[in-house]
């Protein structure tokens, strides 16, 4: 069955770095665009932007320019987001999900906590 | 860019009870709309696409509409596991836009 599965939850300091993982299973990875979603806490869902997964070119939304950067392990079938220099207001979970042009699957998230 | 404005915030319902939430889109985006559910501390669902098509599985009671700028979601007769948020989406072109969500509670 589809399943997207991702890394677990992480506790930064200001100014460090995370990286989460997004690993796809039970359908062609190259054959679906891996979306970003992100969801502080007690509001809504904010799109990030997305992979394609063929050419592996990413496309950011304005707000996520700059310290978010996605990539792909395509040869594990895993989509990665990273993002440097946490600042306090990243502490949220996030989402990765699969589009063909509507986002059908999504993973479990990951909370990614930003604290002194 | 565009901005997907949904309304209620929230809304208090019985069970039994048909509720309709709305989405407007700040420009024309055709039926380039989905509508996500999200239960507490879980992914969101995705319920239609293209404004009006159910996705597999999704109760034939779950309904949606509309087209161009102004969009909206029923629910007939709301069951006690629809409490949740609901959101909609911009879908097709960048940047894929959500709205900022309804609040379904049951009275």
């Amino acid at each position: 069955q589809i399943q997207l599965v991702q890394s677990g939850p992480e506790l930064k300091k200001p100014g460090e770095s995370v990286k989460i993982s997004c690993k796809a299973s039970g359908y062609t990875f190259t054959d679906y665009a891996m979306h970003w979603v992100k969801q502080a806490p007690g509001k809504g869902l904010k799109w990030m932007g997305w992979i394609n997964t063929y050419t592996g070119k990413p496309t950011y939304a304005d707000d996520f320019k700059g310290r978010f950067v996605f990539s792909l392990e395509a040869s594990a079938s895993t989509a990665n987001l990273q993002i440097s220099n946490l600042k306090n207001e990243d502490t949220a979970t996030y989402f990765c999900a699969r589009s063909i042009l509507y986002f059908d699957y999504w993973g479990q998230g990951v909370m990614v906590t930003v604290s002194s | 860019n565009i901005v997907m404005t949904q309304s209620p915030k929230s809304m208090s319902i019985s069970v039994g009870d048909r509720v309709t939430m709305n989405c407007k889109a700040s420009q024309n985006v055709g039926n380039n709309i989905a509508w996500y559910q999200q239960k507490p501390g879980q992914s969101p669902k995705l319920l239609i696409y293209y404004a009006s098509n159910r996705y597999t599985g999704v109760p034939d009671r779950f309904t949606g509409g509309g087209y161009g700028t102004d969009f909206t979601l029923t629910i007939n007769s709301v069951q006690a596991e629809d409490a949740a948020f609901y959101y909609c989406q911009r879908i097709y072109n960048s940047p894929n836009t959500f709205g900022a969500g309804t609040k379904l509670e049951l009275k």
